[in-house]
């Protein structure tokens, strides 16, 4: 059973430069979240895609973050013009979906690309 | 307001020794879902347990169980008989069916790290 995997899991970069970040949902699961999380806090809420249609974003993902499942399966968020204030873990997450809001449909999370910004 | 509360930034217990991890939350919503979460240092977030606010009975997985008192608003995690390799940040996370439009996305506290004495 493989589980929701994220590439790379490290990435240092300088500011101003574009990163893009990759996650694969567990395969049989429509759902898919982006969350970030600062050391020393809970992850916070970027986006999510039912299928390829990105149905919600946080007011946490300004322009210059752009996120996309362009067939429904694995995903990409982009970080253009990075800033010091981007370095975070970017947290991958995926559900079945299907259920109720108010049921189950646990949200099964991957590694986390780990960013720093210098 | 914060959503959701972890007032213990971090716990110590002895190994084979029970320890609860307190949680409250703050919603209208009648229909919920109330998850734990375990991060060890590597970064993933491990799914543990999950109670649904319709849910009669507290529920339980393994050595988790979660204390659920709806009236209260508080889902505390009890693990019994720690072990070692329980050491890690502990999360408690909400989903509101019907919050803003939202889609499902998880509402985190801070954490608590816990750590297991030998």
């Amino acid at each position: 059973d493989t589980g929701v995997s994220q590439d790379p899991r490290h990435k240092i970069t300088k500011r101003g430069q574009n990163v893009t970040f990759r996650c694969d949902p567990i395969s049989e699961h429509n759902r898919l979240y982006w969350y970030r999380q600062t050391l020393g806090q809970g992850p916070e809420f970027l986006t999510y895609f039912q299928n390829e249609a990105q149905l919600e974003k946080s007011r946490l993902l300004s322009d210059r973050f752009s996120a996309e499942r362009p067939k429904g399966s694995f995903s990409t968020l982009e970080i253009q013009r990075t800033e010091q204030g981007d370095s975070a873990m970017y947290l991958c997450a995926s559900s079945l979906g299907g259920q109720s809001l108010g049921g189950t449909d646990t949200q099964y999370f991957g590694p986390g690309t780990r960013l720093t910004v210098l | 307001a914060q959503k959701i509360t972890q007032t213990q930034p971090g716990m110590f217990v002895q190994e084979k020794e029970a320890v609860t991890l307190d949680c409250t939350y703050d919603t209208s919503d009648p229909s919920y879902g109330l998850f734990w979460y375990k991060q060890p240092s590597s970064g993933e977030m491990i799914f543990l347990i999950y109670q649904g606010s319709y849910d009669q009975q507290n529920a339980t997985e393994g050595r988790y169980s979660l204390n659920f008192q709806k009236a209260r608003k508080s889902a505390n995690l009890v693990i019994s008989a720690s072990q070692l390799g329980d050491s890690a940040m502990y999360f408690c996370a909400m989903r509101e069916a019907n919050y803003g439009g939202s889609q499902g996305n998880l509402i985190f506290g801070k954490g608590t790290k816990l750590s297991v004495k030998p």
